[in-house]
């Protein structure tokens, strides 16, 4: 089976604009969640969606969105970026209906805000 | 490429005894590992951490064994208590780079 992918790797933006992120799970695993890395915070939950809904949600500002399609892949949005939003931002996936069994790690995506 | 794994999805131990996670890793240019504990419906939480230069880090219960060697490290959980059933993710970067993160092995700790 493919693992996680995640598009793009690297991205440079500016303050102010918005990016979008994208996962691509495991095939069969229905559940993708969302996180934060940087070096200060160490890793971060945005949030989780299961079968298109959000299912969890990290304590993170309205800037921060995501959605899940009926594939089961993902997109994350940040809007208005600010320079603390540099950071790698991992997508994981799980099989387990409930979330709570063990997840995959994707790469990353490394953003970088100027 | 898988450059962390642990291969124990799942691991069941009695209340009071011994838990032992293990975590293999392929690059040998890892020099920080990390071990995070998850809550369903949570995100992974920090637990304890362990610097190429050392082979042993104790934090209270949780003791982490550095293997360099081998490529493997492993965490110790003594006494184990019903609360550290969870799941375990181990974790590594090399110079401060991105990290990578094993698939996480679920821990029962059954009363």
């Amino acid at each position: 089976k493919a693992g996680v992918t995640q598009t793009p790797r690297y991205l440079i933006k500016t303050r102010g604009q918005q990016v979008t992120l994208s996962c691509s799970p495991i095939s069969g695993h229905r559940s993708v969640s969302w996180y934060q890395q940087t070096p200060g915070q160490g890793l971060q939950f945005l949030f989780e969606y299961f079968s298109e809904t959000q299912r969890n949600k990290g304590n993170f500002p309205g800037r921060f969105s995501g959605r899940q399609f009926s594939n089961s892949r993902s997109e994350m949005n940040v809007s208005t970026l600010e320079l603390g939003d540099s950071a790698l931002y991992l997508c994981a996936s799980s099989s387990s209906d409930s979330g709570e069994w063990t997840q995959y790690f994707g790469p990353g995506t490394r953003l970088t805000v100027l | 490429d898988q450059q962390v794994k642990q291969n124990s999805p799942s691991l069941s131990v009695q209340e009071g005894r011994i838990s032992i996670l293990n975590c293999d890793y392929t690059n040998s240019m890892f020099d920080y590992f990390l071990w995070y504990k998850k809550y369903p419906a949570e995100g992974p939480t920090f637990l304890i951490s362990i610097s190429s230069i050392k082979d042993k880090n104790e934090d209270g219960r949780f003791t982490v064994f550095l293997n360099k060697s081998a490529k493997h490290l492993s965490l110790h959980i003594v006494p184990s208590q019903p609360g550290d059933s969870a799941v375990y993710f181990c974790a590594a970067s090399a110079f401060n780079n991105d990290m990578r993160f094993g698939a996480g092995t679920r821990l029962t700790v059954k009363p």
